[in-house]
């Protein structure tokens, strides 16, 4: 089983639309969270940390669930620009390395 | 945020020649930087973790030999492909941390290499 585990879509959206993805880790002694984004050829940058109490910056939301080891990102009206790859980030225990997701894709179009 | 800047961009070489791949943290100390390699449409996959001043900590899988880093000071992690093959063609990217805060900080990456072995 993967460490971090991600559809890999792609997802075709509408401006406009509400798309959400969700992601799922093995080790229960993971520490912390995030999604990052990653344009084509590019590297990832992070959007957003993820904490149990849910996040909000914007229109993106974060939500973890650490029982079910269960990570999600809503995003909320998507604009062309948010077309990308994200990926869903776990750091270890030890808050040394950061485990990847292989990265849902995203398209939204017009 | 911070900059890490990574050098070469891209590069090709032949079969069997070295690639020295450089990455700098511009504005704060790194006293740990992460070497991973990315396949078209694969995740990030963590080759080493260097602590400055240290050995690097290769993963499992990873050739030591092969894959040689350096990291002499708290701004400079260098990654040598030594005798390259296609094989070893990818997408190189580093990450640098401060950890000795404590917690968790931010991790930043360098830009990128595309490295094409021919």
């Amino acid at each position: 089983r993967k460490e971090v585990e991600q559809d890999p879509g792609p997802f075709n959206v509408p401006e406009g639309a509400t798309v959400a993805f969700n992601c799922t880790y093995s080790n229960s002694a993971s520490q912390s969270f995030f999604w990052y984004r990653q344009d084509c050829r590019k590297e990832p940058k992070l959007l957003m940390s993820v904490y149990s109490s849910g996040n909000e910056d914007g229109r993106f939301t974060a939500q973890l669930n650490r029982a079910s080891q269960y990570i999600s990102l809503l995003i909320r009206d998507s604009k062309l620009s948010d077309s990308a790859t994200y990926l869903c980030v776990v750091e270890d225990a030890g808050f040394q390395k950061l485990v990847f997701g292989t990265g849902t894709r995203l398209l939204v179009s017009p | 945020g911070a900059v890490v800047s990574q050098h070469p961009s891209w590069v090709i070489c032949k079969s069997g020649t070295s690639v020295k791949i450089e990455c700098r943290s511009l504005d704060f100390q790194a006293t740990t930087m992460f070497w991973y390699r990315q396949f078209p449409k694969q995740s990030l996959m963590l080759m080493a973790t260097s602590n400055e001043g240290s050995k690097a900590t290769y993963e499992q899988g990873v050739e030591k030999d092969k894959f040689l880093i350096n990291h002499a000071s708290l701004t400079l992690s260098t990654l040598t492909v030594t005798s390259a093959h296609p094989e070893d063609s990818s997408f190189y990217i580093c990450s640098a941390r401060n950890l000795e805060t404590g917690g968790h900080t931010e991790a930043f990456f360098g830009q990128g290499t595309r490295l094409t072995v021919v």
